[in-house]
């Protein structure tokens, strides 16, 4: 079974830049997750997507990062403006769909962005 | 809020020995409690989970954890330690009282002396 694809693995970018992160879930996995993970620090989620539609967004910066699922599958999430507090690992993660939250998560290698 | 505590930065440990990584928790209902396991360069792994039921949970690799209620405690454990057990270890709690949301630990790492 094909794991958590996310592309770029690297990024690195200039401050006030805009950079793109994208993510292909595992197959069949309706429950979609973009974390921050800073250095030292567990991941945070920053939003929850159950098929294309939003459950969660609570900490996800919303005057410079955006994302979606378009079609349920596929996501992208977005920053822009970068800000020099913006370097991180970026993880998506699925699981299989459910409210109970019991579902164990399935992650992706990340993308480590770097604002210099 | 649901948070976890890891409370040790670095777990040092001989090959053969006994490996204890430590979690508290804190939610406002009943907890869903995950250990997660992340080795350099790759995505976090899930290890093992307790969700209800018998205290001590089973897990991957030989990784077990034991739930305590009244000590609001979820350590990891593992009989006899590998070298290739060391990484670093997240410890999650999802509150069914609250939203949600799986909260992380800020990981343990774990170093296996041989």
């Amino acid at each position: 079974e094909a794991g958590v694809a996310q592309s770029p693995r690297y990024k690195i970018i200039e401050k006030r830049q805009s950079v793109a992160f994208w993510c292909n879930p595992i197959s069949g996995h309706a429950t979609l997750y973009w974390y921050q993970q800073i250095l030292g620090q567990g991941p945070k989620l920053l939003i929850q997507f159950q098929n294309n539609g939003v459950v969660d967004d609570s900490q996800l910066p919303k005057d410079r990062f955006s994302a979606e699922r378009l079609k349920g599958v596929d996501s992208t999430l977005k920053i822009q403006p970068a800000k020099l507090e913006d370097s991180a690992v970026y993880l998506c993660a699925s699981s299989l769909p459910g409210t109970s939250g019991i579902n164990e998560q399935f992650f992706g290698p990340g993308t480590r962005l770097t604002v210099l | 809020a649901q948070s976890v505590a890891q409370p040790e930065d670095q777990v040092n440990v001989a090959e053969g020995n006994p490996l204890t990584v430590k979690c508290t928790y804190s939610v406002s209902g009943n907890p869903y409690l995950f250990w997660y396991v992340q080795y350099p360069n790759r995505g976090l792994q899930f290890l093992l989970k307790y969700i209800t039921g018998d205290n001590l949970v089973k897990g991957s690799y030989g990784f077990e954890a034991e739930f305590n209620k009244s000590q609001t405690s979820f350590h990891l454990k593992k009989p006899s330690a590998l070298v290739s057990d060391s990484a670093l270890y997240f410890c999650a709690v999802r509150d069914t009282g609250g939203n949600n949301r799986l909260a992380f630990g800020k990981g343990n790492q774990v170093v296996v002396i041989p």
